[in-house]
């Protein structure tokens, strides 16, 4: 059974502080790992599509790294705002005709 | 950026009701389209693929008959929950994409609850 893992399942982080949170998955028959933000209220926003190991994505404060032979990316966001406040899920895939494995997700809340 | 439709995004009705909700990409041909189900606090649980044209895929354990879907077009993908008893209520909310590499778009969901 493929599974994806998200840690931590809740992070509440100050205004100005820099976070970071995991995706675990199998490491084994890799095709992608897609990262994805959801707002309230809001449907979920594609962030990074990964596919290649040591890949690193940036967009604006927030990147994600990638390491396919251990099975894991991180998603760093630097200098938090309120306007993160989201829940950020990853979700994995073993080639392009199979369904995405989505986790849990992440929920993130800044405090001012 | 690519834009889902996702309506209704409500519905409140009694055991037994019909429900269609519908879900559409506004700027670009979605060849595959995709229906989540969600429940609390838990991750986004795939109930079918549906590739325009064709038969939807339907993930294990998904009544086919009873989660009916229709993607008659490139932009077009409807779910209609037959017969919908209480334990049908939950968050749906549907994807679309273009190109089998790029990522999902999503529409807001629909929260449908059976009394």
């Amino acid at each position: 059974i493929l599974n994806v893992e998200q840690s931590p399942q809740s992070l509440h982080v100050q205004e100005g502080d820099s976070t970071n949170f995991t995706c675990s998955f199998p490491s084994s028959n890799f095709y992608a790992l897609h990262w994805y933000r959801w707002e309230t209220a809001k449907s979920p926003e594609a962030l990074f599509v990964m596919t290649l190991n040591g890949d690193e994505k940036k967009k604006g404060r927030i990147s994600a790294t990638l390491n396919t032979k251990e099975g894991y990316s991180y998603l760093y966001i630097k200098g938090s705002q309120p306007e993160d406040s989201a829940t950020y899920l990853c979700a994995f895939k073993v080639d392009s005709n199979y369904q995405l494995i989505w986790g849990a997700g992440t929920k993130l809340i800044i405090k001012p | 950026g690519a834009v889902v439709s996702q309506h209704p995004s409500r519905v409140i009705c009694k055991s037994g009701t019909s429900v269609k909700i519908e879900c559409r990409s506004l700027d670009f041909q979605a060849t595959t389209m995709f229906w989540y189900r969600q429940f609390p606090k838990q991750s986004l649980m795939l109930m079918a693929t549906s590739n325009e044209g064709s038969k939807a895929t339907y993930e294990q354990g998904v009544e086919k008959d009873k989660f009916l879907i229709n993607h008659a077009s490139l932009t077009l993908s409807t779910l209609t929950v037959t017969s919908a008893h209480p334990e049908d209520s939950s968050f749906y909310i549907c994807s679309a994409r273009a190109v089998s590499n790029q990522p999902q778009h999503f529409g807001d969901g629909t929260r449908l609850s059976i009394l």
